[in-house]
């Protein structure tokens, strides 16, 4: 099973670029959530969706968009990039109705210089 | 705002010995919480959950407690072995809001 995928698993951006960074699952999941991970610091919420179609805003979304087309995928896009964007990004899925674990992609590091 | 903290950074057990890795949240709405598991170079993994209505769960040599009235969540790993050294995180829900602790490291001294 391929679970959550994400890619690219590491990224250098200069500063100003934009990217997106790719999230796919395949488990038919309705919650699909952003994460950044950043040292000393727990994984911080940046978007998420409840269904296609339907996304909203965590806890630090700030520099970041969303989309969600399909139920599979979910990409972040970085609009312009900034050094304070470096960090670790996961990508999570779950079931949504009754709430239970989330599976979390192997990660993407991105540096921005 | 809200914030999920574990007391302490890093845990160092012997082979064999039990662990235990406490959590606090702030939120007396959450209703939902998770241990996750995460090895260097990887995403964290589910270990155990544990919903509001109950005060323990167990597992496969783990054990997570939860305490409302303080707000405090445990989780015990019995007879902890060299595959158990990773960082773990707790997590706790409020509808669709998800915060994560810093984490714990746990080393296993063989």
């Amino acid at each position: 099973n391929a679970g959550v995928t994400q890619t690219p698993k590491f990224q250098v951006l200069k500063t100003g670029q934009s990217m997106t960074l790719q999230c796919a699952q395949d488990m038919n999941h309705e919650y699909m959530s952003w994460y950044r991970q950043d040292p000393g610091m727990g994984l911080r919420l940046i978007h998420y969706s409840v269904g296609a179609g339907i996304t909203d805003q965590g806890e630090v979304p700030n520099g970041y968009n969303v989309s969600r087309s399909t139920t599979e995928d979910f990409p972040l896009r970085l609009l312009s990039a900034a050094p304070s964007q470096t960090s670790v990004y996961f990508c999570a899925s779950s079931y949504y109705r009754g709430w239970t674990e989330a599976f979390f992609g192997q990660g993407t590091r991105l540096t921005v210089v | 705002g809200e914030s999920v903290g574990l007391h302490l950074p890093t845990l160092s057990v012997q082979e064999g010995d039990n662990s235990i890795i406490n959590c606090a949240y702030s939120n007396s709405a959450s209703d939902y919480f998770i241990w996750y598991k995460q090895e260097s170079g990887k995403g964290p993994q589910f270990i155990i959950d544990i919903r509001s209505n109950m005060d323990k769960r167990q597992g496969q040599r783990v054990t997570v407690l939860l305490n409302k009235t303080v707000k405090h969540l445990s989780l015990q790993i019995a007879a902890t072995q060299p595959g158990d050294s990773a960082v773990y995180f707790c997590a706790a829900k409020n509808n669709n809001d998800m915060r994560f602790g810093a984490g714990t490291r746990l080393t296993v001294k063989p």
